[in-house]
């Protein structure tokens, strides 16, 4: 699976949208971009998915670039509950495969008041 | 909450012990994955079934560890003759064949 590379840490203003951008330029034609996220001591939980196309679901944007070589996911009114350290992943959904999920460190979102 | 469950929450041992984890996936979902996570680091896959076939297992899962899902449902994961660097969260996810994989509580297994 391809490596995907994020900011360690951002900020984000209660209320605001929060932007989280990720990097895979190593990305296959057949890998789908995922986005997890932790909050403290608790198991990941997903979030959006996507291949080429921009996506949208009741938490969250994924806007991939026409190229697919970065993401971004975007949380359009971040609130505290958002708090968690925000994972992207690329990975093959082929059968035959594993589709085993690599994570990297992710991106510690803190929103603040 | 028809979600992914996991039994106990939370272990503490002695090193030298055995200690058993319990991993109930989401009912329809034929694929099962173990993940483990140290502090400060995201999830590290260990192994997964697809029914109750153990298809894969990472150099992560050491000799000691030994994972199974007997009639393709819940799944146990065993650590034998315990070390302190097996403290982590072990984590569960189910997924129906390689769609979203979604994840338990975890169990946190603390070795002193």
């Amino acid at each position: 699976d391809a490596k995907t590379t994020q900011p360690t840490s951002m900020d984000c203003a209660e209320g605001r949208a929060a932007n989280l951008p990720c990097n895979h330029s190593t990305i296959s034609g057949n890998e789908y971009v995922y986005w997890y996220r932790q909050i403290h001591s608790q198991g990941p939980q997903y979030i959006i998915h996507g291949l080429k196309n921009n996506e949208t679901n009741e938490m969250a944007s994924l806007i991939i670039t026409e190229d697919r070589k970065s993401s971004t996911l975007i949380l359009p009114h971040a609130t505290l509950r958002d708090t968690a350290v925000y994972y992207c992943i690329v990975r093959v959904k082929g059968t035959g495969t594993a589709s085993k999920l690599t994570f990297g460190t992710g991106t510690r979102l803190q929103v603040t008041l | 909450d028809t979600g992914v469950s996991q039994d106990p929450r939370h272990k503490i041992t002695k090193r030298g012990q055995n200690v058993t984890f319990r991993c109930d996936p989401i009912s329809e979902h034929n694929r099962l994955y173990w993940y483990r996570q140290t502090l400060g680091q995201g999830p590290e896959f260990l192994t997964y079934f697809q029914n109750e076939a153990q298809l894969e297992k990472s150099r992560l899962l050491s000799d000691r560890f030994s994972a199974e899902r007997p009639k393709g449902s819940f799944s146990t994961l065993e650590i034998q003759r315990t070390e302190q660097g097996d403290s982590a969260m072990y984590l569960c996810a189910s997924s129906l064949y390689t769609d979203t994989q979604y994840f338990g509580p975890g169990t946190r297994l603390t070795v002193l």
